[in-house]
């Protein structure tokens, strides 16, 4: 059984770039969530998604950054014209739909550096 | 303050110790708790889930849940040094499925 798929593993930005980051569910979930990660501090909600609808999205920031998932095909998370302040570790992670969806299965994460 | 409190240590513990990590909340809706074990460059990995108060036990690995004084307790009997990682507490409220952290203890576990 595979499990959560992200790509790349490691993407280099320069400032001003776009950075594409991409998520495949495990089989059979259809809610997708994306977390960041900045060096030595905690998870930090971004966007919850289900197929075609964007169901919370209360941590992203206001500007550059989008987010989708549509009905075939992995989850984006796009992000605009790069600062270095967006260097982190990006996490997507999926649950099952229906009453399982407290369980949260993570990805391996893409570390994205922006120079 | 921050929703969500846990001591970034390090914690250094001889093999074979019991560890003991914790964390501190401040809102009261929180109902569902979870521990992840993150090691070095890696994605998160959930070890224990617990549902309102009280206790559930997995191997060597116990999560308690203290409702009423918002508090969280992983434990870790025989650790060994593949426990050696950053275990994350996690909890959510019951009609919302984003996942607050806290931002996690490093442990060693020394042979």
């Amino acid at each position: 059984n595979a499990g959560v798929m992200q790509n790349p593993r490691h993407l280099v930005r320069r400032r001003g770039q776009e950075a594409r980051l991409r998520c495949s569910p495990m089989k059979g979930h259809s809610h997708v969530y994306w977390y960041r990660q900045l060096p030595e501090e905690g998870l930090k909600f971004m966007v919850y998604l289900q197929k075609e609808n964007i169901i919370d999205e209360s941590g992203m920031p206001k500007e550059r950054f989008s987010a989708e998932f549509p009905k075939e095909g992995p989850s984006i998370l796009r992000i605009q014209q790069v600062v270095r302040g967006d260097s982190a570790a990006y996490f997507c992670a999926s649950s099952p739909p229906g009453q399982g969806t407290y369980e949260q299965y993570f990805g391996p994460g893409t570390r994205l550096t922006v120079t | 303050q921050k929703e969500v409190e846990q001591d970034p240590g390090p914690l250094s513990v001889p093999e074979g110790a019991i560890v003991s990590l914790n964390c501190t909340y401040s809102n009261s809706a929180f109902q569902y708790f979870m521990w992840y074990r993150q090691y070095s460059r890696k994605g998160p990995e959930l070890l224990m889930y617990t549902y309102s108060s009280g206790n559930k036990e997995d191997g060597r690995f116990t999560a308690q849940v203290d409702k009423s004084s918002k508090y969280i307790s992983l434990f870790i009997r025989d650790s060994q040094p593949s426990d050696s990682a950053t275990y994350l507490c996690a909890m959510r409220s019951g009609g919302y499925n984003k996942l607050i952290f806290g931002a996690g203890t490093r442990l060693a576990v020394h042979p």
